[in-house]
């Protein structure tokens, strides 16, 4: 069984400040890394990718991935209202086409 | 970009109609993906495609099936609906990559009464 586990929340942060999601998966044969932001109602939307280990930033989100740790982050600076959604991690591996889905954490930035 | 289209956004049908429910993606994707989400429960992998005509089932294939004889268009069938599959269905495509990121449609939320 390919786990994804995250933190279920909600996750509340002030706005302007840091979030912090966490997700950790058990399969070490993972090979590519993806953040979703789902809003209510909608359908998810691809935000950030990784595959090497390190950071990546683009604008405000930051994606770290630490494989011998077998976990993945995603830190949204600056955090704004427009922010909260929930917030889906997936992994791929060389063993499928699919990709296996954590449930989700849901982000509320309050004003 | 990439784009991803549902035939329908709500649907709403009842106990042992068949429903049909139809994806097309216009990026030349090799594969597509059906889900399920419901709350508390996550994405769920109902089927998927990785060629046309090839099939492969997900975590919860029974009471479904799925066509794929043109390469943008992926559809779901519920043979004959049970309102325990009242549900959010959304499709995905991707490229043939293994482990390639996944692209959603608008999602169809389907009501079994």
């Amino acid at each position: 069984q390919k786990e994804v586990e995250q933190n279920s929340g909600p996750l509340s942060v002030p706005e302007g400040a840091i979030a912090s999601l966490n997700c950790t998966y058990s399969d070490r044969g993972s090979q590519s890394f993806f953040w979703y932001r789902q809003y209510s109602g909608k359908s998810p939307e691809l935000i950030m990718f990784i595959y090497s280990n390190g950071d990546k930033e683009d604008g405000r989100f930051t994606a770290q991935l630490n494989k011998a740790s077998q976990y993945v982050s995603l830190l949204i600076r600056d955090s704004q209202p427009s922010d909260s959604a929930t917030y889906l991690c997936a992994f791929g591996s060389n063993s499928g086409y699919a990709l296996n889905f954590g449930k989700g954490t849901s982000l509320l930035v309050t004003p | 970009d990439v784009k991803v289209t549902q035939s329908s956004r709500y649907l709403v049908k009842r106990t042992g109609e068949k429903v049909f429910l139809e994806c097309v993606q216009d990026m030349d994707h090799e594969n597509m993906f059906w889900y399920r989400q419901d709350p508390g429960l996550g994405l769920r992998l109902i089927y998927f495609s990785y060629d046309v005509k090839m099939k492969e089932k997900g975590d919860i294939p029974e009471g479904y099936s799925v066509s794929r004889e043109k390469k943008e268009r992926f559809s779901l069938i519920l043979e004959s609906a049970s309102t325990n599959q009242t549900s959010m269905y959304l499709c995905a495509s991707s490229l043939t990559r293994i482990g390639n990121e996944q692209f959603f449609g608008p999602g169809t939320r389907l009501t079994v009464l």
